[in-house]
C-alpha cells in the first residue's frame, strides 16, 4: 500500500486555468506538507497543515490554496496558472508537528503552457 | 535562519569508485535533525537516513556511510564501490527550530555513475 499518494502524476494545462492536485496519506499522520521543486531541482516548502490548521506559508502567492477535508488529505488548488508555476510538486506527511521525519509522495509534474 | 549547502552540483564517477557527497548546514537551534534523500530518475524522493543533533556517531548501512561533525557543521555521505543504480540526485536536508516541521533542503548533488 502506498503511504503517501498524489494524483495526477502529470498535469499539462494552459496559462490562466485553475487546477488541483490531490494528496492522500494512509499513515495516520497529523501533519501534511506541500513542496515545490523547480527546474533546478531545488525543493522549497510551501505549506504545512496540522490537524487542518495552516502552520507555514512560505510567501507563496495567494493563487495557491491548500485545502484539507480531513487529516488524511491535503489538496493543492492553484488559480490563474502562470508559466512560472511549472514544477514538480511533492506532498509529504509526518506523524505530528514535532516529528522531524517526513514521508514524501511520488510528486506531480505540472507543466503550464 | 536555517540553511543547507551542497556545494557539489554534479559528480561523475566510474563504477566501483568511492564517492563522497558534501553537506554543510547552518542553524541556531541546539536540537535539529539532518536527513539525506535520494531522487532517482523516476522522480520520487527516497528517505535514506535521519540523524539528530545529539548523536555524532557515524553510521554505516551497506555501501552507504554518513559522517556527522558538529564542529564543522557537516553531514557528509559516502557511497563505497558505487554502482550504476546509485545514479540520482541526492538531497541533504535540515529540520528543527520553533516550527519543527520546517525542513530546509540543499540544492542537491547529481551523481552519475558510469559503467
Amino acid at each position: 500500500d502506498t503511504a503517501v499518494s498524489q494524483t495526477p502524476k502529470y498535469l499539462v494545462t494552459q496559462m490562466g486555468n485553475d487546477k488541483s492536485i490531490k494528496c492522500e496519506q494512509n499513515l495516520g499522520h497529523d501533519t501534511m506538507y506541500w513542496y515545490k521543486q523547480d527546474s533546478k531541482k531545488f525543493l522549497k516548502i510551501m505549506f504545512s497543515y496540522n490537524n487542518k490548521e495552516l502552520i507555514i506559508n512560505e510567501t507563496v502567492p495567494n493563487r495557491f490554496s491548500p485545502k484539507s477535508p480531513d487529516k488524511a488529505h491535503l489538496n493543492l488548488h492553484i488559480n490563474s496558472l502562470e508559466l512560472g508555476d511549472s514544477a514538480v510538486y511533492f506532498c509529504a506527511s509526518s506523524r505530528d508537528l514535532y516529528s522531524y521525519e517526513q514521508y514524501f509522495g511520488p510528486g506531480t509534474r505540472l507543466t503550464v503552457t | 535562519a536555517q540553511k543547507v549547502t551542497q556545494a557539489q552540483t554534479e559528480i561523475s564517477v566510474v563504477e566501483k569508485e568511492d564517492v563522497t557527497l558534501d553537506c554543510v548546514y547552518e542553524t541556531r537551534d541546539t536540537t535539529y535533525y539532518l536527513f539525506w534523500y535520494k531522487q532517482p530518475p523516476s522522480g520520487e524522493l527516497v528517505f535514506l537516513i535521519r540523524r539528530n543533533s545529539f548523536d555524532e556517531q557515524n553510521e554505516i548501512s551497506g555501501r552507504y556511510s554518513w559522517n556527522f561533525q558538529k564542529s564543522t557543521s557537516s553531514f557528509n555521505f559516502t557511497i563505497t564501490a558505487s554502482q550504476v543504480v546509485d545514479s540520482a540526485v541526492y538531497f541533504c536536508a535540515l529540520s528543527g527550530g520553533y516550527n519543527n516541521n520546517d525542513m530546509r533542503f540543499g540544492a542537491g548533488t547529481r551523481l552519475t555513475v558510469k559503467p
